[in-house]
């Protein structure tokens, strides 16, 4: 299986910061990623694929970026209504895996 | 517009067989993979496989072989997550989804096992 590996696992931080998320696989998925945004109670949204690729409806404030292993999701000014647990998935192969999540709290 | 529609929630008794169901709507339900995830209470989300409802091709991940049955019947919209025997560590939420790049979500199906 590919592994996808998050940091951090919990992230703090305020309304109007820009924060950043990591997600590395343990081997080259090309740009196959994905990012989802999940809130307590409700499924999963997608945000992007392709790694950088926009899903339709989604702020401009999201971002990706990167190939290969190493990903980032950024958030360029967080709003309040973006505290929620994010996760990434890769889809190179037909054993999809998600990352463990990252949960971004308020400070 | 596009939607998901789950079954609804189960509680059920270790050993106890248990089918879960998930309808596509507005769109052509036999184009599309459509996936299964599991989320355990208050975990992250598992991947756990996949139906091409046109052929039924069917891609399990490893952990979900031979645990799970997943099938579809595109006469009806319709894909299903089946076990044969619960266990208590089946409690969990699971999701139907839309596409390997989860485009759409069903809303859940809460599966409750306990004795």
């Amino acid at each position: 299986d590919i592994q996808m590996t998050q940091s951090p696992s919990t992230l703090s931080a305020s309304v109007g910061d820009r924060v950043t998320i990591t997600c590395r696989a343990s081997q080259s998925i090309s740009r196959w990623l994905a990012w989802y945004q999940q809130k307590p109670g409700k499924a999963p949204k997608l945000l992007i694929y392709m790694a950088s690729s926009l899903e339709s409806g989604v702020p401009s404030r999201f971002s990706g970026s990167g190939s290969g292993t190493e990903f980032t999701l950024t958030i360029s000014s967080l709003q309040p209504d973006d505290f929620a647990t994010y996760y990434c998935q890769q889809y190179d192969s037909y054993m999809y895996t998600f990352g463990q999540g990252t949960k971004l709290e308020i400070k | 517009e596009v939607q998901l529609v789950q079954s609804g929630a189960e509680v059920k008794k270790p050993g106890e067989s248990l089918k879960i169901s998930c309808k596509g709507f507005g769109y052509s339900f036999s184009s599309y993979w459509i996936g299964w995830v599991r989320q355990l209470p208050g975990k992250g989300l598992e991947w756990m496989g996949i139906i091409y409802p046109d052929d039924s091709d069917t891609r399990y991940s490893p952990s979900f072989q031979g645990q799970v049955t997943i099938s579809a019947d595109k006469s009806i919209s319709t894909a299903d997550l089946q076990w044969s025997s619960l266990k208590a560590s089946d409690t969990a939420m699971y999701y139907c989804a839309r596409r390997e790049v989860a485009d759409y979500w069903g809303q859940g199906t809460l599966v409750t096992v306990s004795s």
